[in-house]
């Protein structure tokens, strides 16, 4: 059974960094890309960010380019997501989702139970 | 472009329910649409993907389609039961490298 299990999240204020992990299980992980995805409570999915499975390839949404950055350690079956010059717009729960393919874009197959962040001083 | 979803559906358990997903530029069929299903207080679950495909695990009561008439993809649940109500989102992509999710459709049963 495939498992997302999400890490790192928590209060942070404007303007600071932080560092979100997801820990993969139940499948290769190497085989597979990654996304992650942010929802505001109460509010819809936005897509973030997504990596290939070697980590060749790499891509953000506007929102968070040159702000975020997707990495991931197949040794250690960990997807990461580093988050800096962090404004009260990224407080959300984030996600972490695997993908059906080694490249994107694919479709999400699984979902972990994310993360929630709150930017505030 | 968007993906445009009706705010609410609703539907009796038994009946058929179908939520739209419509596409405001360019062609709907040149890119795979999925589905997710989020029930309350949950993580989002993926119920069609790749058009309509279902992952396992998934019952045969859900369906997707794509009308190219209306430019629309649809999520159809057929057989509804009380579990079925939850929000659901659409997804497509504009190109290769950037996601469009639709604003969600909350289905009561």
């Amino acid at each position: 059974e495939v498992q997302l299990l999400e890490s790192g999240g928590g209060l942070v204020q404007p303007g600071g960094s932080l560092r979100l992990s997801c820990a993969a299980s139940g499948f290769t992980f190497s085989n597979y890309a990654m996304s992650w995805v942010r929802q505001v409570p109460g509010k819809g999915l936005e897509w973030l960010s997504g990596v290939s499975k070697t980590s060749r390839n790499t891509y953000y949404a506007d929102s968070v380019k040159g702000r975020f950055t997707i990495s991931r350690d197949n040794s250690k079956n960990k997807l990461y997501l580093q988050m800096d010059s962090l404004g009260a717009e990224d407080t959300a729960v984030y996600f972490c989702a695997k993908l059906v393919a080694a490249g994107v874009p694919a479709a999400i197959d699984s979902w972990g139970q994310g993360t929630l962040v709150t930017v505030s001083s | 472009f968007m993906l445009t979803q009706p705010q609410s559906v609703s539907g009796s358990p038994g009946e058929t329910v179908t939520i739209s997903c419509t596409r405001s530029s360019g062609n709907i069929a040149s890119n795979f649409v999925q589905w997710f299903q989020q029930r309350p207080d949950s993580s989002p679950t993926t119920v069609i993907y790749e058009g309509s495909q279902r992952p396992s695990g998934v019952p045969d009561r859900f369906s997707g389609s794509i009308d190219t008439s209306s430019n629309s993809a649809s999520l159809t649940i057929s057989g509804l039961e009380t579990d079925d109500e939850a929000d659901y989102y659409c997804q497509s992509y504009d190109g290769s490298t950037r996601w469009i999710f639709g604003g969600g459709t909350k289905l009561t049963v």
